[in-house]
């Protein structure tokens, strides 16, 4: 079964300051990752993805990153963090198993605080 | 370019009672799919159409259904509704389904049952 783990429930970093967000991944076949952020009362955004290619994604507001397939790791990343950056953050994988299909399995989330 | 729409944004409902949620893709989008968010269980795949076509179905009981129109409209329903059901009801869309096409999500549809 294919399945998203974020091991973190909540990450503090200081404004300016690198920021990450673990994302591990277990699928059968080639991973195709997404990250997503919620902000309160809001639906999902998207930020990025992996397909295949490069290692290293860029996305929107800043935001990159890292694939790792020995690691099977898909690691969130943004040099300075700002404030606004504060939000719940979703790592995802389009489960391949069952043919084409645009069905997201989500990890836990993961709560990102940017403190001033 | 509009967003995907979800309506009504809150619900309110009795237990026993049933409830239609609808979803407008963004313009050109043809695949939408359902997901439920609860604090406990997290985010849960429903449903997915496609060309007004249901392509996958999530593991929840047959109360939940949906249907998509053909200007790729959709509605999910929920009848006999259960206290468990309270959630914040999220839709997407995508262009289509190939596994490049990242899925837009709406704002939701809060419902609680009371």
């Amino acid at each position: 079964a294919q399945s998203v783990a974020q091991p973190e429930d909540q990450v503090n970093v200081a404004e300016g300051n690198p920021l990450t967000v673990k994302c591990t991944y277990s699928v059968s076949g080639n991973p195709y990752l997404f990250w997503y952020v919620q902000y309160p009362n809001r639906g999902l955004q998207f930020l990025l993805k992996y397909i295949t290619g490069d290692n290293l994604v860029k996305g929107s507001y800043g935001f990159e990153a890292e694939f790792n397939k020995s690691q099977t790791s898909f690691h969130l990343k943004k040099p300075s963090a700002l404030v606004s950056d504060s939000a719940l953050y979703f790592c995802a994988v389009r489960d391949s198993s069952s043919g084409n299909t645009g069905k997201l399995i989500f990890g836990q989330g993961t709560t990102l605080q940017v403190k001033p | 370019k509009a967003g995907v729409t979800q309506t009504p944004r809150y619900l309110i409902k009795t237990r026993g009672q049933q409830v239609t949620l609808s979803c407008s893709p963004i313009s050109g989008h043809r695949s939408v799919s359902w997901y439920q968010q609860t604090p406990g269980q997290g985010l849960q795949f429903l449903f997915e159409y496609f060309s007004e076509t249901q392509r996958n179905k999530g593991n929840f009981p047959g109360r939940f259904s949906g249907r998509q129109f053909s200007n790729s409209r959709s509605e999910m329903n929920v009848s006999t509704l259960e206290l468990g059901d309270s959630a914040l009801y999220l839709c997407a869309s995508s262009f289509g389904t190939g596994v490049n096409q990242p899925q837009h999500f709406g704002d939701g549809t809060r419902l609680s049952i009371l």
